[in-house]
């Protein structure tokens, strides 16, 4: 069956600091991979995705993410992280025979981030 | 953008009673939406796949008896919760997938309190 991992259940950053989370998944086959932000309050948001192609994609807000398929991960990142940047992050996974369709999303439990001014 | 509201946002109910919780997609068509549960500091665990016009595909351990379905239009989901207990208590999140794109929207979610 599907998982996804995300490491750490809440991060507490300075502004300017560097960011990285990580999202570990388990799936036999070929994957599409997500993340999503909620910032307080509001809906969940789509930040990037990985089909195929280029394993480095780049989403909003400058946050960019790395497919390692022999890693099965897919790490967020982002260089400078503003106090506008706290939310909680959420990776997910579908097993890739929904090509675009993000059907049955499979969801990590979500990283807090806190963001010090 | 791609808009999806959920009401109520938040509900108390009596144990036993029922509870309808719609999900609407309000400038798009969606010909698939899903509902997902969200327990604190959960992940969101899908528990159903809504099709317009057929019936919901459900999860494994999800009682589909219990929690009632429904995707009458293009642009609306409901969930109904019946006799609903204690444990129910839960916050619902409902998205919908952009009839062209594919792409999933979420709504706000229902915070379902049962006592």
């Amino acid at each position: 069956a599907q998982s996804v991992s995300q490491h750490n259940h809440h991060v507490i950053l300075s502004e300017a600091a560097s960011l990285e989370l990580g999202c570990n998944y388990s799936y036999g086959g070929t994957v599409n991979l997500f993340w999503y932000v909620q910032y307080p309050g509001q809906h969940l948001q789509l930040l990037l995705k990985y089909f195929s192609g280029d394993p480095l994609v780049r989403g909003i807000k400058g946050f960019e993410a790395e497919f390692i398929k022999s890693k099965f991960s897919f790490n967020l990142r982002k260089p400078s992280v503003q106090w506008s940047d706290t939310a909680e992050y959420f990776c997910a996974v579908n097993g890739g025979n929904y090509g675009g369709s993000q059907g049955n999303l499979i969801f990590g439990k979500g990283t807090k981030l806190s963001v010090k001014p | 953008g791609a808009v999806v509201s959920q009401h109520p946002s938040w509900v108390i109910c009596k144990s036993g009673t029922s509870v309808k919780i719609e999900c609407r997609s309000l400038d798009f068509q969606a010909t698939t939406m899903f509902w997902y549960r969200q327990f604190p500091k959960q992940s969101l665990m899908l528990m159903a796949t809504s099709n317009e016009g057929s019936k919901a595909t459900y999860e494994q351990g999800v009682e589909k008896d219990k929690f009632l379905i429904n995707h009458a239009s293009l642009t609306l989901s409901t969930l109904t919760v019946t006799s609903a207990h204690p444990e129910d208590s839960s916050f619902y999140i409902c998205s919908a997938s952009h009839e062209a794109t594919y792409e999933q929207y979420f709504g706000p979610g229902t915070r379902l309190t049962v006592t």
